[in-house]
């Protein structure tokens, strides 16, 4: 009975190759959302979605697009992966996109780019 | 840019011991929220204090929060070797919330 939980844990791929990461939460929430955490362990939102729409789209390459097929899902698929791309992926779901909710997150997917 | 910026970066005590991290943020938040992540794991959300609010108090856990210094801090009282893991603050503005690069705790048996 996971709440949040995303495939796969690790991704090891080739530089230029397509993948991608999926999550799905079954705490019924509205809002779900992709995180980057680099080797520094710096955590740095890079889209939300809200009831299957786009709510945040932060300053990220369009390499990268978020598909929302229902509230319960949120996958990322990243083309023409670069090294720079290696970092862990959290997904991370809360009841609503307003402000005084937890966020609930994901255990992460390591993706290493060679 | 980063809004959390957690001081310090590592902190290592003997189990027992009261841990204090703090944290600085730059822009207006809503509230702010603690976070704990295990070697390996995802974040796991410890405790939410509103920008109205100035202490608030969770089983061992203990959060202040300045918004005139806009800062916050965050004590774990009698440390146990479990309580090993990096500790994030997060602002939280309009719809986001803005991670800082965590304290990394090492509580030693």
């Amino acid at each position: 009975d996971t709440a949040v939980s995303q495939t796969p844990k690790y991704l090891v791929t080739q530089m230029g190759n397509d993948k991608s990461i999926k999550c799905e939460q079954n705490l019924g929430h509205d809002t779900m959302y992709w995180y980057k955490q680099d080797s520094k362990k710096f955590l740095k939102i890079m889209f939300s979605y809200n009831n299957k729409e786009l709510i945040i789209n932060e300053t990220v390459p369009n390499r990268f697009s978020p598909k929302s097929p229902d509230k319960a899902h949120l996958n990322l698929h990243i083309n023409s992966l670069e090294l720079g791309d290696s970092a862990v992926y959290f997904c991370a779901s809360s009841q609503a996109a307003l402000s005084y909710n937890e966020q609930f997150f994901g255990p992460g997917t390591r993706l290493t780019v060679l | 840019s980063q809004q959390g910026e957690e001081d310090p970066q590592a902190l290592s005590i003997q189990e027992g011991e009261n841990a204090t991290m703090n944290c600085s943020y730059k822009t207006s938040i809503n509230n702010l929220q603690w976070y704990r992540q295990n070697s390996g794991r995802g974040l796991v959300h410890l405790i939410l204090i509103r920008s109205n609010e100035r202490e608030k108090h969770s089983g061992r856990l203990r959060v202040t929060l300045d918004t005139s210094k806009k800062s916050s801090s965050l004590l774990i009282t009698a440390s146990r070797a479990a309580d090993t893991a990096s500790y994030f603050c997060a602002g939280q503005g309009a719809q986001k919330l803005v991670f800082g690069q965590g304290t990394r705790l090492t509580i030693n048996p």
